[in-house]
């Protein structure tokens, strides 16, 4: 059964260069999200997307971060310029129901970012 | 005051023994609560949600005290598999769409 597809799972780039993630929700999930997860802490919600349309974006950096969902399925997470504070593991995640589970978030394996 | 406080331990532990994980809320209006496990290096996953009336799923036990703002997560038997780190989780309130605040994780390392 598929799950939600990240790419890639691993990047380095160095501080002020530019990064960009890809999610792919659970087909016919509406709801998406990205989150942030520092090394030792829970993950962080950045931005809700509802469809193609934002419903929070309020942890967004927004000076820096960008994130799109154009026809209401993949989704782009961008970073630019990065910062050394940016290393993190970027997770996204799509609600709804899966075949004999319960309605939930569920997540992808994430991409490991390392800012040097 | 953070809207979800855990002990980020680590808990260590022999197998066979029972171990609790206790988690504090700040929003008294929040109705939905739940407890993600997550292993090293891969994403968080459900592992119940928790009822006002408390809930039973095998081993785990899951308590909510909405008095006290707190969630409580019990492990019987512990198992090696059982070693991850566990996200306490609160839905804000008054949020049209799901909206999640996890705590910081509370590690669980299981030994023979």
């Amino acid at each position: 059964e598929a799950g939600v597809a990240q790419s890639p799972r691993y990047k380095i780039i160095e501080k002020r260069q530019s990064v960009a993630f890809w999610c792919n929700p659970i087909s016919g999930h509406a709801t998406l999200y990205w989150y942030q997860q520092i090394l030792g802490q829970g993950p962080k919600l950045l931005i809700q997307f509802q469809n193609n349309g934002v419903v929070d974006d309020s942890q967004l950096p927004k000076d820096r971060f960008s994130a799109e969902r154009l026809k209401g399925v993949d989704s782009t997470l961008k970073i630019q310029p990065a910062k050394l504070e940016d290393s993190a593991v970027y997770l996204c995640a799509s609600r709804g129901r899966v075949e004999g589970q319960a309605y939930e978030q569920y997540f992808g394996p994430g991409t490991r970012l390392t800012v040097t | 005051r953070k809207e979800v406080e855990q002990d980020p331990g680590p808990f260590n532990v022999p197998e066979g023994a029972t171990v609790a994980f206790n988690c504090t809320y700040s929003n008294s209006a929040s109705q939905s609560f739940f407890w993600y496990r997550q292993d090293c290096r891969k994403e968080p996953k459900l592992l119940m949600s928790v009822y006002s009336s408390g809930n039973e799923d095998g081993r785990f036990t899951a308590q909510l005290n909405r008095a006290s703002q707190y969630i409580s997560l019990l492990i019987r038997d512990s198992k090696l598999s059982d070693s991850a780190t566990y996200l306490c989780v609160v839905r804000k309130p008054n949020t049209g769409f799901q909206k999640l605040v996890f705590g910081t994780g509370t590690r669980l390392l299981v030994s023979p």
